[in-house]
């Protein structure tokens, strides 16, 4: 969807090294959902942010939304092989729990 | 606890049949969402459902595709009859509305037609 872009649609890190996957939208967002997929399955909730300013952990993975509530980005810390998969964005932009979803990243770790 | 279910999680149909995709959710959760994920279009949300009752098929592709929810533990999504475009993985979900922690998903249905 054009009111949602995801970037970048791939990348390649080297164990280890940190990552950042960004998430804008054109509109300001009820809630934000940062989902984990890998080939054949489904797709692995993550994260949700709501508040301006808003930041959530989970072990080496971050997830911010800024204050105007249009962008969000996913962060990744000393990368693992584990962390290799496809990340998307979901964003509610009516209030209504109806996600539309971004393009997605294409993770590769590589030794 | 089991997650959402989906059977049968590979179809290979031809042109012209009926397809039927059944959906599981999670036990409690009030919301059901099926989505269709293809390489060109993504993940599009088709139709979603709150306490049983559809509230948006506005990403029902035509008329071939339907969608019903007799019960709160079940739900099926139709297409009659299918085409090739209709290739794609069909994921199903569900969520407790009005609490933030997101929709999960199912493991999906992987429908061919040929």
């Amino acid at each position: 969807s054009q009111e949602l872009e995801q970037s970048p649609q791939s990348l390649i890190v080297q164990e280890g090294k940190n990552l950042t996957i960004n998430c804008t939208s054109s509109k300001t967002l009820y809630g934000l959902y940062w989902y984990k997929q890998k080939y054949g399955e489904g797709l692995i909730f993550l994260m949700m942010l709501q508040k301006g300013g808003e930041e959530k952990s989970h072990e080496k993975i971050t997830a911010k939304l800024d204050e105007k509530k249009q962008q969000s980005s996913l962060h990744i810390t000393a990368s693992q092989p584990s962390h290799a998969g496809i990340y998307l964005c979901g964003a509610d932009m009516n209030g209504n729990e109806k996600l539309t979803f971004g393009t997605g990243t294409r993770l590769t770790i590589i030794p | 606890d089991a997650g959402v279910i989906q059977s049968p999680r590979h179809e290979v149909t031809e042109m012209g049949q009926e397809v039927t995709l059944r959906c599981k959710p999670i036990s409690g959760h009030n919301s059901l969402f099926w989505y269709r994920q293809t390489m060109m279009r993504g993940l599009e949300l088709l139709i979603y459902f709150n306490n049983n009752v559809p509230i948006d098929d506005s990403g029902m592709p035509e008329d071939r595709f339907s969608a019903k929810m007799p019960n709160a533990s079940f739900s099926t999504l139709k297409i009659q009859p299918s085409e090739p475009r209709d290739s794609a993985v069909y994921f199903c979900a569900s969520s407790l509305l009005g609490r933030s922690g997101g929709q999960f998903f199912g493991p999906g249905t992987r429908l061919t037609v040929l």
